[in-house]
């Protein structure tokens, strides 16, 4: 079964003080796993796509990294208007026609000025 | 912005109505999604669509129902309302099957009340 485990749950931050968010995921054939921001009362903002372990993709303070196991998010210098929640989600290749994702419970970051 | 929006916004229903949420994209995608949000289990799959009238279920698919006759239209209906479906619905659009990409784009929500 396709899973996906997020940590912290929750992670506070001074701004400036730069951090990671772990992403670990079981999934039979990955096709891909996706990072998303969610704002309060907001749809899930898509932020990066990774397809195969070693990848990396960078926006602004984020960088997302993959391994056969996890993903992390590192955030750099953050600022407070990087509070959010952010959400991991892997789409397997396996009896997947529709393209489904597997989200995990995400992680509440949040920035203290 | 992906061109998806969803109404109502809000909503607030009695135990036993019928309810239907939409969604419309304007981005001609051939995949859309209906997903809840629920503290302690984050998004969870409703239904999704691969194209007009061609349905399937996702996880949590009891007590929903989808139809989508336009392709920028796709329908969620909660046949007789229970409280335990309180919830936060998004729907979601993605380009799978029309090139390299095939992330989701999410709506803004719908926050639906039963009582």
């Amino acid at each position: 079964e396709d899973q996906v485990t997020q940590s912290p749950e929750a992670l506070r931050l001074q701004e400036g003080e730069s951090s990671s968010l772990n992403c670990s995921y079981t999934v039979s054939g990955l096709r891909g796993l996706f990072w998303y921001r969610q704002d309060p009362g907001k749809g899930p903002e898509f932020l990066f796509t990774l397809y195969s372990a070693g990848e990396e993709k960078e926006k602004e303070r984020l960088k997302a990294t993959l391994t056969k196991k996890e993903s992390f998010l590192h955030i750099t210098a953050p600022k407070p208007e990087d509070s959010a929640t952010y959400l991991c989600a892997v789409q397997g290749d396996v009896y997947n026609q529709g393209g489904k994702l597997i989200f995990g419970q995400g992680t509440e970051l949040s920035v203290k000025p | 912005d992906a061109g998806i929006t969803q109404s109502p916004r809000h909503k607030v229903t009695e135990t036993g109505t019928p309810v239907t949420l939409r969604c419309h994209q304007t981005e001609n995608h051939r995949y859309m999604y209906w997903y809840r949000q629920d503290p302690g289990h984050g998004l969870r799959l409703i239904h999704y669509s691969y194209g007009v009238k061609d349905t399937d279920k996702g996880e949590v698919s009891d007590g929903y129902s989808v139809s989508r006759s336009k392709t920028e239209d796709f329908l969620l209906t909660l046949e007789s309302a229970t409280s335990s479906q309180t919830s936060v619905y998004f729907c979601a659009i993605s380009p799978l099957g029309s090139g390299p990409n095939n992330e989701q784009f999410f709506g803004p929500g719908t926050r639906l009340t039963v009582l």
